[in-house]
């Protein structure tokens, strides 16, 4: 069973580069697009963006000018990159691995996407 | 549209049946895909692809979509259930994650 780990300094100055690491065990990160999502306290879930093994990416609109993901095949890690950072974006940061694919006919034919495997959770806090 | 939108609280009493609703355009095209989050940890995928349940999940969970409205029901509601429930898919457009406001679960 996959099993994800977020790792990286939680606590940043205003102004600073947000780094994290999400290592994935128990199964290979050259299948799959991998997911970071962001959860400020009390709040819902925000999707920042994901990687496909190939590097090909998608973001978050409204986060898009500041982020950055990569992937390390080698070390079966993908990464998060947050330029800038402000007392906005204190959270708590999850990686999770992607899941979708379609069902139906012709006639009726669905899409589905889904996150079915999600790391514990690292919080993050910007503060001067 | 962009937007999945779930009503931000619903209650039911034990053992009874609760519906949590998600709304948006996407949902024409696209299976909601549905999350449990108990305070202080990890979203759980519960319901994905139509009605799929991840392994470990019970089948009292259970979903539906009807036009853009996609639905979670829990039959037989347990203290254990008190949460919060996301729902979540790919935008119209195909390139991007969105996910609701989440829908915090009362058990009475």
């Amino acid at each position: 069973q996959v099993q994800l780990q977020e790792s990286g300094p939680g606590l940043l100055r205003p102004s600073e580069t947000l780094s994290l690491t999400c290592t994935v065990s128990g199964g290979s990160i050259s299948s799959d697009y991998w997911s970071w999502i962001r959860q400020p306290a009390g709040k819902g879930l925000e999707w920042i963006g994901r990687i496909y093994n190939t590097g090909t990416t998608n973001y978050n609109p409204s986060l898009k000018a500041r982020v950055t993901l990569s992937v390390d095949t080698s070390k079966n890690q993908f990464s998060l990159k947050l330029t800038s950072v402000t007392a906005a974006d204190t959270a708590v940061y999850y990686c999770a691995r992607d899941l979708s694919g379609g069902i139906g006919t012709t006639d009726t034919f669905y899409y589905y996407y889904a996150m079915d495997a999600w790391g514990q959770g690292t919080p993050v806090t910007v503060s001067s | 549209s962009s937007e999945l939108t779930q009503d931000p609280a619903v209650s039911v009493a034990l053992g009874q049946t609760v519906r949590i609703t998600c709304q948006g355009d996407s949902l024409r095209r696209y299976y909601a895909s549905w999350y449990q989050q108990k305070p202080g940890q990890a979203p759980v995928l519960v319901i994905y692809a139509k009605n799929n349940r991840p392994s470990g999940i019970p089948d009292r969970f259970s979903a539906s979509n009807s036009g853009n409205t996609a639905s979670l029901t829990i039959t037989g509601t347990q203290a254990g259930d008190e949460a919060d429930y996301y729902c979540n898919s790919r935008d119209s457009s195909d390139n991007h994650v969105i996910f609701g406001g989440g829908t915090k679960l009362t058990v009475l």
